[in-house]
């Protein structure tokens, strides 16, 4: 079946670092998506991508933020500068088409000491 | 308004009991709803999608009331291996149609 899949599973970096989480989305599918889940608290949105460029983005996917897909497989976040308040899980998705349901990768936990 | 809401919980029942877990949302354009499953520290997983007329999967029957905005999910004959937290998912319209979280709900099912 096929599955997203995301690397490392867990991150550990200093504050100040620039951390880079890798995603290999569903073959087939077209759209992406990168959400945050911070320890005890709800699944929250950041960044949408299709066509190659961002579709919306959150509140929370400011300048400390980007994405790319620098090829046919790989879509990654890049968080610049990290802060102790990024510690979270940041989970990858995709789907296909836009209204169908989105399949998540098993996440990378991120931890900012 | 929160965009999805749920009743956090956490529902705590015995074996074999009927529990329902209710959620609302705010955007009337949303298009698609679905339940997702959260176990502790994973990955949402889809349960199941959920239609205007009402669909069930084994135990799971799942509700959608677009006038009121209203989403439920019923879990009958409860299992042990269903405690979990489920999430009320709406693709809601924006620029695009993004998958959004409720909070969640937790559930504990006890011997």
């Amino acid at each position: 079946e096929p599955e997203v899949t995301q690397t490392p599973s867990h991150q550990v970096t200093q504050m100040g670092q620039e951390v880079i989480l890798r995603c290999v989305p569903i073959s087939n599918h077209l759209y992406f998506y990168w959400y945050r889940q911070i320890l005890g608290q709800k699944v929250e949105f950041l960044v949408s991508f299709y066509n190659n460029e961002i579709s919306e983005k959150s509140e929370i996917f400011d300048d400390q933020f980007s994405v790319e897909r620098p090829d046919g497989s790989n879509f990654t976040l890049k968080i610049r500068s990290t802060k102790l308040e990024d510690s979270a899980m940041y989970f990858c998705a995709s789907s296909d088409p836009t209204v169908a349901e989105a399949f998540f990768g098993q996440g990378t936990r991120l931890t900012v000491v | 308004r929160k965009e999805v809401e749920q009743d956090p919980g956490p529902f705590n029942v015995p074996e074999g009991a009927t529990v329902a877990f209710n959620c609302t949302y705010s955007n009337s354009a949303s298009q698609s709803f679905f339940w997702y499953r959260q176990d502790c520290r994973k990955e949402p997983k889809l349960l199941m999608s959920v239609y205007s007329s009402g669909n069930e999967d084994g135990r799971f029957t799942a509700q959608l009331n677009r006038a009121s905005q209203y989403i439920s999910l019923l879990i009958r004959d409860s299992k042990l291996s269903d405690s979990a937290t489920y999430l009320c998912v709406v693709n809601r319209r924006g620029g695009s149609y993004i998958p959004t979280f409720g909070r969640g709900t937790s559930l504990i099912v006890h011997p």
